[in-house]
């Protein structure tokens, strides 16, 4: 079961808006809502963003938003500051019972 | 608050065992979803699996199967990741993760993580 697919990298200015896309396929993002984010900050372990697609857990800003089309999910971080400059898993529950995170993407903050 | 607090660094030589252990607080551990994710050196998330520690219910990722065993002890609030033989391979950053009562379709909250060292 290969992992999901994400960008290696991501980059934008503070301020701005960036989109964190997560890849899958009609086994996982495409058949379930039950795709989640996580943020994991340098040497911290990972931290609930996002689940079922577009909802934010409490104490987490709105800038942060969800989305899903058939089998891509995405990240959007609006008004970029420098406490999102993190690593970023999405995950995605499976038609086998299991749970398949992405690659990461390392967003930086310039 | 619901808390998960991991046991601390280990550092093994390859072919001994390992139990490395989850205990949770603050909430009916026995009735919330309790993964195991992977972290190895500069590398991404990986799921090993995950146990129901109300009856033990276990489910392994294809790519973890027989390579580890997931077990709870409900009485004590404690899941354990246990290797038989570990390898060079093994090194990483544990994490364990709860899931919820229902499913376990995200994970919150997560340990503060269990690095493994396997070495010579």
């Amino acid at each position: 079961q290969s992992a999901l697919t994400q960008p290696a990298s991501v980059s934008g200015s503070r301020g701005q808006s960036i989109a964190i896309s997560c890849t899958g396929t009609s086994s996982d993002i495409g058949f379930y809502k039950f795709v989640s984010w996580y943020q994991q900050l340098p040497g911290k372990a990972p931290k609930l963003m996002m689940y079922e697609v577009s909802n934010r857990p409490s104490g987490v800003s709105n800038r942060f938003s969800g989305s899903k089309s058939g089998n891509t999910a995405s990240l959007t971080i609006s008004g970029l500051q420098a406490e999102d400059e993190a690593d970023y898993y999405c995950s995605s529950y499976t038609t086998s019972s299991s749970v398949i995170f992405g690659g990461g993407t390392k967003l930086t903050v310039l | 608050e619901v808390q998960l607090v991991q046991s601390g660094a280990e550092v093994k030589k390859p072919g001994e065992s390992l139990k490395i252990s989850c205990k949770g607080s603050g909430h009916s551990f026995s009735s919330q979803w309790i993964a195991w994710v992977r972290q190895m050196p500069g590398k991404g998330l990986e799921w090993m699996g995950i146990i129901y520690p109300g009856d033990s219910d276990t489910r392994y990722s294809p790519s973890f199967q027989g390579q580890v065993t997931i077990s709870a002890d409900k009485s004590i609030s404690t899941a354990y990741l246990q290797w038989s033989s570990l390898k060079a391979s093994d090194t990483a950053m544990y994490y364990c993760a709860s899931g919820y009562s229902y499913g376990y379709h995200w994970f919150d909250p997560w340990g503060q993580g269990t690095l493994v060292t396997v070495s010579s």
